[in-house]
């Protein structure tokens, strides 16, 4: 079950640089992305999520752009912090039934000081 | 700020061996979740539950698990008879109504000898 995926699985950064994770879906029927941050030994964080109505949702330091044709969205962080360093997930939903979440494999994020 | 709680955080049992993971939903919210993560693997659905029912249940969700809700505050999670590939981390999310974020538990790591 591939619906979505992260397919770099890390990210080196320089820290006050712009950091830019990817995910691509394949279930054209989801209408709700969101990510995920997540420290070792702990839960997942909700960071930033989007409505396929939309194609770009912004919070602070992070911005959340959809692509629905191209069945894409990223998330970008800027300026990136040493504190950003995490695993990111990106989750796929659909708002209707149970509104489960699929989550793409992760992607760890390394600012460097 | 009102989190998700589990407990316990570790949990190491036998093959065989029956194991409850417990989990307090954030107090207002109606609908709840486990997933687990594999070592090393993304995040996977395994249950949702709302209304003192189970909505939908993933393939991994078979007869040895079971979900229950014993009073207004737990949500827990048992599996019957542990297998060694039931080895992960648990986390729990619950969520307050329909198009709400879900919100992650900080997770218990099962060890299945």
């Amino acid at each position: 079950d591939q619906q979505v995926k992260q397919n770099s699985p890390s990210l080196s950064v320089q820290e006050g640089r712009i950091s830019i994770l990817n995910c691509d879906y394949t279930n054209s029927m989801f209408d709700y992305f969101l990510w995920y941050k997540k420290y070792p030994a702990e839960g997942p964080t909700f960071l930033i999520s989007i409505s396929s109505i939309k194609d770009k949702n912004e919070d602070g330091r992070f911005t959340v752009f959809l692509n629905k044709s191209a069945k894409h969205l990223s998330l970008h962080i800027v300026p990136s912090q040493p504190g950003d360093s995490a695993v990111y997930f990106c989750a796929a939903s659909l708002t209707s039934g149970t509104y489960k979440y699929i989550f793409g494999t992760g992607t760890r994020l390394k600012v460097l000081a | 700020e009102p989190e998700v709680t589990q407990t316990p955080s570790h949990q190491v049992t036998q093959m065989g061996q029956e194991v409850i993971l417990r989990c307090v939903p954030i107090s207002n919210h109606l609908y709840f979740y486990w997933y687990r993560q594999i070592l090393g693997q993304k995040v996977e659905f395994l249950v949702s539950f709302y209304n003192n029912e189970i909505s939908e249940k993933s393939e991994i969700f078979d007869d040895q698990f079971s979900v229950e809700r014993p009073d207004g505050s737990n949500f827990t999670l048992k599996i019957r008879s542990t297998k060694l590939e039931d080895s992960a981390m648990y986390f729990c999310a619950s969520r307050r109504g329909q198009l709400e974020t879900q919100y992650f538990g900080p997770g218990t790591r099962l060890l299945v000898l």
